[in-house]
């Protein structure tokens, strides 16, 4: 079974400029994270979809950030503009149900963005 | 928001010594979970703990959830090589449905 699908792996980009970040989950997979994390710390949740429904989005710095899951499968994150700040490892995971309580999360192997 | 902290930050064991890892939180948690992340990899999930007092076990992995499911542990016996990573406990509180990562454990082990 094929596992959850990021690209791009690897980004280096100027401030200012846009990025985007795609995401295809397990296949069956209703619930989709995007997490950003940093260096040496632990995934930030910033929007957690459930099928095409951003239910928590609270962390998502939204003058900047938008995502989107159009049909409830694959998801795409975008940066606009982008700042240094931004450069971090961008996680995207996907369970099979939104209740953490049975459900695993599954990540992919992440987009690393590089702003100079 | 909720904050999950993780004890140790950073920890060096010498190849078969013991590790511990600790996951306490201010609020209770209605579940807990351990993922383990290598280094430039991605975490990947090792278990989840739902009930007070739970424990289980995987190999020479040990997990407990406190009673008042306010904090838990990771106890690794005579550490490998490949367990190096960092270990991260993650949950959501009782009060709410948001899925919080801790800090995470960074663990070296010297061969």
């Amino acid at each position: 079974e094929a596992g959850v699908v990021q690209s791009p792996r690897y980004k280096i980009i100027e401030k200012k400029q846009p990025v985007a970040f795609w995401c295809n989950p397990i296949s069956g997979h209703n619930t989709l994270y995007w997490y950003l994390q940093n260096l040496g710390q632990g995934p930030e949740l910033l929007i957690r979809y459930e099928n095409e429904e951003a239910v928590d989005d609270s962390q998502l710095p939204k003058d900047r950030f938008s995502a989107e899951r159009l049909k409830g499968v694959d998801s795409t994150l975008k940066i606009q503009p982008a700042e240094l700040g931004d450069s971090a490892v961008y996680l995207c995971a996907s369970s099979q149900d939104g209740n953490t309580n049975t459900g695993e999360l599954f990540f992919g192997e992440g987009s690393r963005l590089t702003v100079l | 928001g909720q904050q999950v902290m993780q004890i140790p930050q950073y920890q060096h064991v010498q190849e078969g010594e013991d590790f511990t890892t600790y996951c306490n939180s201010s609020t209770t948690l209605s579940n807990i979970q351990w993922y383990k992340q290598r280094p430039g990899g991605h975490p990947v999930f090792l278990i989840q703990l739902v009930k007070s007092g739970e424990v289980k076990k995987q190999k020479r992995l040990t997990f407990q959830f406190g009673e008042a499911k306010k904090n838990s542990s990771l106890h690794i016996t005579a550490t490998q090589t490949t367990d190096v990573g960092t270990y991260f406990c993650a949950s959501t509180a009782n009060t709410g449905n948001q899925f919080y990562f801790g800090t995470g454990t960074s663990l070296t082990v010297i061969p």
